[in-house]
């Protein structure tokens, strides 16, 4: 069965580094999305993508956020200058068809800012 | 503010009974409606969706029922397994957004 996979499942990282969280989205996809989850707490829209840019936004999403489809299979979501508060689990997804659309998740990468 | 929430952040069922998880949203604007599992360390499983000109859909071992007029939401398993154990999300979206919104999660705890 198809799948979003994401890369890396795991990162530490200093407090004001850069960090680029990976994705590859089914293939036949055309709608990308980054998500997050704080432990314990609920899925929090970020962003989402569609037709190489970004077609919607949240509060969250700062300007120390940036998406790129760098080519025809990779999607990525860099963090510019990561904060204590930035830990958690990020969640790429992606569907087929537009909104609303069954979206599929990948299995996460979780990030620890220290 | 959310729009989306669950009544009850934990449920405990025994094995072999049937779950029934609750979720109220605000959005009336709300067209479609989604389920998902998530188990430890997970992402998000899609489990059933319906849309808004739909009372119900069934899936297997899962239902879906929607209420708008009480702008409730409710996934209902059957004989519940272990396997079943998990937080469930509901989640919403609207037909011209390009998002889905979810609410807070209900852990659902098989007894054996």
């Amino acid at each position: 069965e198809p799948e979003v996979t994401q890369t890396p499942s795991h990162q530490v990282t200093q407090m004001g580094q850069e960090v680029i969280l990976r994705c590859v989205p089914i293939s036949n996809h055309l709608y990308f999305y980054w998500y997050r989850q704080i432990l314990g707490q609920k899925v929090e829209f970020l962003v989402s993508f569609y037709n190489n840019e970004i077609s919607e936004k949240s509060e969250i999403f700062d300007d120390q956020f940036s998406v790129e489809r760098p080519d025809g299979s990779n999607f990525t979501l860099k963090i510019r200058s990561t904060k204590l508060e930035d830990s958690a689990m990020y969640f790429c997804a992606s569907s087929v068809a537009g909104p609303p659309g069954t979206i599929y998740f990948g299995e996460g990468s979780w990030l620890t800012v220290v | 503010g959310e729009s989306v929430g669950l009544h009850l952040p934990t449920l405990s069922v025994q094995e072999g009974d049937n779950s029934i998880i609750n979720c109220a949203y605000s959005n009336s604007a709300s067209d479609y409606f989604i389920w998902y599992k998530q188990e430890s360390g997970k992402g998000p499983q899609f489990i059933i969706d319906i849309r808004s000109n739909m009372d119900k859909r069934q899936g297997q071992r899962v239902t879906v029922l929607l209420n708008k007029t009480v702008k409730h939401l409710s996934l209902q398993i059957a004989a519940t397994q272990p396997g079943d154990s998990a937080v469930y999300f509901c989640a919403e979206a609207m037909n011209r957004d390009d998002k889905i919104i979810f609410g807070k999660g209900t852990r659902l705890h098989i007894l054996p």
